[in-house]
């Protein structure tokens, strides 16, 4: 059974750019969550998507939002970048709870913005 | 602001030694209690996971104490080994996303052979 995949691995922009990662989770799985890794501040909760729906969302800007797909993929995109959204960007998928079902993890999006 | 304080910040144990890890959370809605082990160029993976009607929950060398009252829970790993070198991180979470998770700053763990 394929594991979560993240697209790409790695990305460099520049300030002011946009950016749109991609996560594919396994098959079956229909919650995706995706966090934001930086040494400063370490794991934190972008969001959380189940059946298209968002349905959670961590305490982010705006510049950063999410959507899932009816075959549960999921993207997020981040607009007008700074520098400190420089991070390894995680996206993770389970059967329906993250609470009560395994959550899986991919290996992660390692943005660098310069 | 919901904060999860993990200490200690890294952790150098000897092949065969306990491995012990500390998590302290402030939100009394919190209901899930997950640890997290993440290898270099890895994502995390889920190692062991409690909820506060429990005290203990072991799986294999893998030990999570749970203190409701201080709101307190800790990993101790047994018989570490150098394959458990790693950085663990402990989170807080809520049944139904009432809140978000949040997850300690993370241990790095050294296993000397």
């Amino acid at each position: 059974k394929a594991g979560v995949t993240q697209t790409p691995r790695y990305l460099i922009k520049t300030r002011g750019q946009q950016v749109t990662l991609s996560c594919s989770p396994i098959s079956g799985h229909r919650s995706v969550s995706w966090y934001q890794q930086t040494p400063g501040q370490g794991l934190q909760f972008l969001f959380e998507y189940f059946s298209e729906t968002q349905r959670n969302k961590g305490n982010f800007p705006g510049r950063f939002s999410g959507r899932q797909f009816s075959n549960s993929r999921s993207e997020m995109n981040v607009s007008t970048l700074e520098l400190g959204d420089s991070a390894l960007y995680l996206c993770a998928s389970s059967w329906e709870d993250r609470d009560t079902d395994t959550q899986y993890f991919g290996p992660g999006t390692r943005l660098t913005v310069l | 602001q919901q904060q999860v304080k993990q200490s200690p910040q890294s952790l150098i144990v000897q092949k065969g030694g306990i491995s012990i890890i500390n998590c302290a959370y402030e939100n009394t809605a919190f209901d899930y209690f997950p640890w997290y082990q993440q290898f270099p160029g890895k994502g995390p993976a889920l190692l062991i996971a409690i909820r506060p009607d429990v005290s203990e929950k072991k799986e294999g060398r893998f030990t999570i104490s749970f203190n409701k009252s201080a709101k307190q829970f800790s990993l101790h790993i047994m018989d570490s080994q150098p394959g458990d070198s790693a950085t663990y991180f402990c989170a807080a979470d809520s049944s139904g996303g009432s809140y978000i998770p949040t997850f300690g700053r993370g241990t790095s763990l050294i296993v000397h052979p």
